[in-house]
């Protein structure tokens, strides 16, 4: 059973468009993240939520919005898609609490034309 | 603000020499949560190891050991008798109390050639 899973694993889109990628787990974790990993695989938090409350928000556009309609689910929407939003964007669950691993799905690899 | 260094970009080594990523770390927090990570080629981020700042005992898991050293603020990890398959990106990351977020160190990309 996959614990963390995202879709799509691939996104490949235009300038300008509007995308969304999917997060679900099956841990029964409190707390969700989105982070972004860019070419030179540096890895930076965007959000977090616990529990489908807002408690990271860093500096990000606003055109990132993240939504959590419960505790088992993270989606994140990108509005007018940008080439710099080229990237892979991975979600994590965890526990709440900073000593408590992180679990990663397998990314989603964003391709803007 | 929470800072993690990963001097070492790309270290290559053949199968069966150990290899040492080195990783360094900045807080003002007394209390803080460290980890490895570890993103083979499929993309993949796999959890390690956990280490809390009050628990200096180093780790040793298979070929695997950890070395903590809050007086040189380093995480060192060890791969001991390195394989083909432990080629990967390793990342060092910190946590603190009251700040969720990992904060990773820019990763050591590892390839073991046979």
């Amino acid at each position: 059973d996959t614990a963390v899973s995202q879709t799509p694993k691939y996104l490949v889109t235009q300038m300008g468009n509007d995308k969304s990628i999917k997060c679900e787990q099956n841990l029964g974790h409190d707390t969700m993240y989105w982070y972004k990993q860019d070419s030179k695989k540096f890895l930076k938090i965007m959000f977090s939520y616990n529990n489908k409350e807002l408690i990271i928000n860093e500096t990000v556009p606003n055109r990132f919005s993240p939504k959590s309609p419960d505790k088992a689910h993270l989606n994140l929407h990108i509005n007018s898609l940008e080439l710099g939003d080229s990237a892979v964007y991975f979600c994590a669950s965890s526990p709440l609490g900073p000593n408590q691993p992180q679990h990663f799905g397998d990314g989603t690899r964003l391709s803007i034309l | 603000a929470q800072k993690v260094t990963q001097a070492q970009t790309e270290i290559s080594v053949v199968e069966k020499e150990d290899v040492t990523l080195d990783c360094v770390y900045e807080t003002r927090d007394t209390t803080y949560y460290l980890f490895w990570y570890k993103q083979p080629p499929s993309g993949e981020l796999v959890f390690l190891i956990r280490r809390n700042s009050f628990d200096e005992q180093n780790e040793i898991s298979g070929r695997y050991s950890w070395n903590f050293q809050k007086s040189t603020s380093s995480f060192n990890f060890t791969i001991t008798a390195s394989q083909v398959v432990d080629s990967a990106v390793y990342f060092c990351a910190l946590s603190v109390p009251n700040d969720y977020k990992l904060s990773f160190g820019a990763g050591t990309t590892v390839t073991v050639r046979a």
